[in-house]
């Protein structure tokens, strides 16, 4: 079974800091998609990165794939509280088998 | 509106008790899947079909079974549910697997007793 290894696991900040979500692998992918989860409810896909060194941006969020298709940063700028939630790292081989990596809980205070 | 719909939303069980969850999507997509989320496990997949009769084993196949006899549709079964099957259950939807992202359903909240 492939890992996947999210940093951290917890991170609490201010309203307006920048932070950096990183998911780690030793496992080459083909594809490694980001989804944000909220309580009580299933993930939501955010982007799907499969280019090595493909970076994406997504308003105040930057996803980023390692040149080995092995790693992947989400980085959030001037974060708000509307970003809570659970950010979830998932890596593709082949289409059929998704791995999940841990998650990052993500508090974002006004 | 494009979705993955699961039924039900909640359930309590007893041990033994036979049970299935429905899952339902409007998006022709040809890739489904059922993943379990644990406290500390994150999320794991059961099973998964790439298309209509075609299903194989996830991460964590052992007390379930499932059926994709059109494309819609992809029940889980629990033929003699236990309790380490308690557990927050997700059915997913993709058109082509990993490269297209999956579309989740909302949950179904299963508690075996």
């Amino acid at each position: 079974t492939q890992l996947l290894e999210q940093s951290p696991q917890f991170l609490s900040i201010q309203e307006g800091e920048n932070l950096t979500v990183y998911c780690n692998s030793s496992s080459v992918f083909s594809s490694l998609q980001w989804y944000r989860q909220e309580p009580g409810e299933g993930p939501v896909l955010l982007v799907t990165v499969v280019t090595g060194g493909e970076v994406k941006k997504l308003k105040r969020l930057t996803f980023q794939f390692g040149d080995a298709r092995k790693d992947s940063s989400l980085h959030i700028t001037a974060a708000q509280p509307g970003d809570t939630g659970l950010y979830l790292c998932a890596g593709d081989n082949a289409g059929n088998m998704l791995t999940f990596g841990g998650g990052t809980r993500l508090m974002v205070k006004p | 509106e494009a979705q993955v719909t699961q039924n039900p939303r909640y359930l309590i069980t007893v041990t033994g008790k036979k049970l299935t969850v429905t899952c339902s999507q409007n998006m022709n997509h040809e890739y489904m899947s059922w993943y379990r989320q644990d406290p500390g496990l994150g999320l794991r997949q059961i099973y998964y079909s790439m298309n209509v009769e075609v299903t194989d084993k996830g991460d964590v196949p052992e007390g379930y079974k499932v059926s994709r006899k059109e494309k819609r549709n992809f029940p889980l079964i629990l033929e003699s549910p236990s309790p380490n099957q308690t557990s927050l259950y997700f059915c997913a939807s993709s058109p082509r697997g990993g490269w297209g992202g999956y579309t989740f359903g909302s949950g179904t909240r299963l508690t075996v007793v």
